[in-house]
């Protein structure tokens, strides 16, 4: 079936640190990925929709500064945390589909938990 | 404001029994709904949907209901086993593009 990878699973840094985070469709090609954030018992909070060839859409709220959003090729995105502060510690996760449509299932990576010291 | 609620953080089921996890929604826009399971260090795996032209959607040993009326849907899974417990997302398309909404989870534990 369909699997998106993203990588680093895990990641901790000094504050001011930028942090590079790649979401990537393993057997698909995926025009319009997705990045979430979860706070502690929260929800998963849509971040941006990252649109290949093209710029990335963001949440009311998100700052499209601090948050880097390059969708370079039909299979990657990433995300870039720029100058991470503490209050920048999240889980962090991608989605993508195959196919367009809102009523399409998203898949999901495993996340990165990001922890600023 | 939570669009998509989730009241319940954690609901445990003795193994065999049904478990219903219940999510609720405030927006009227809302067509079509998602559930999501999520194993601790993983990544949320789709589990069943259902569009508001229904009001039930049956895989398995799981079916969601919904009532559009109430604004309210709920996941039955029956006979519940060992391997469900997981953390149980309730969402619907309604961020930018077709990004999705999310309930902050119930955490379904399942006893032997």
């Amino acid at each position: 079936g369909a699997v998106v990878s993203q990588h680093p699973s895990r990641v901790i840094c000094k504050s001011g640190t930028s942090v590079k985070i790649e979401c990537r469709s393993l057997d698909f090609q995926a025009t319009t990925m997705f990045w979430y954030r979860q706070f502690p018992k929260q929800s998963l909070m849509l971040m941006a929709t990252s649109n290949e060839g093209s710029k990335a859409t963001y949440e009311q709220g998100v700052e499209k500064d601090k948050f880097l959003i390059n969708h370079a090729s039909l299979t990657l995105s990433t995300l870039t945390v720029t100058s991470a502060h503490p209050e920048d510690s999240s889980f962090y996760i991608c989605s993508a589909s195959p196919r367009t449509g809102y009523n399409q299932p998203q898949h999901f990576g495993d996340g990165t938990r990001l922890s600023i010291l | 404001d939570q669009q998509v609620k989730q009241n319940s953080p954690s609901l445990s089921v003795q193994e065999g029994r049904i478990s219903i996890l219940n999510c609720d929604y405030t927006n009227s826009m809302f067509d079509y709904f998602l559930w999501y399971k999520k194993y601790p260090a993983e990544g949320p795996t789709f589990l069943i949907s259902i569009s508001s032209i229904k009001d039930k959607n049956e895989d398995g040993r799981f079916t969601v209901f919904l009532n559009k009326s109430a604004k309210h849907l709920s996941l039955h899974i029956v006979p519940s086993q060992p391997g469900d417990s997981a953390v149980y997302f309730c969402a619907a398309p309604g961020g930018g593009a077709d990004g999705l909404t999310f309930g902050k989870g119930t955490h379904l534990i399942i006893q032997p």
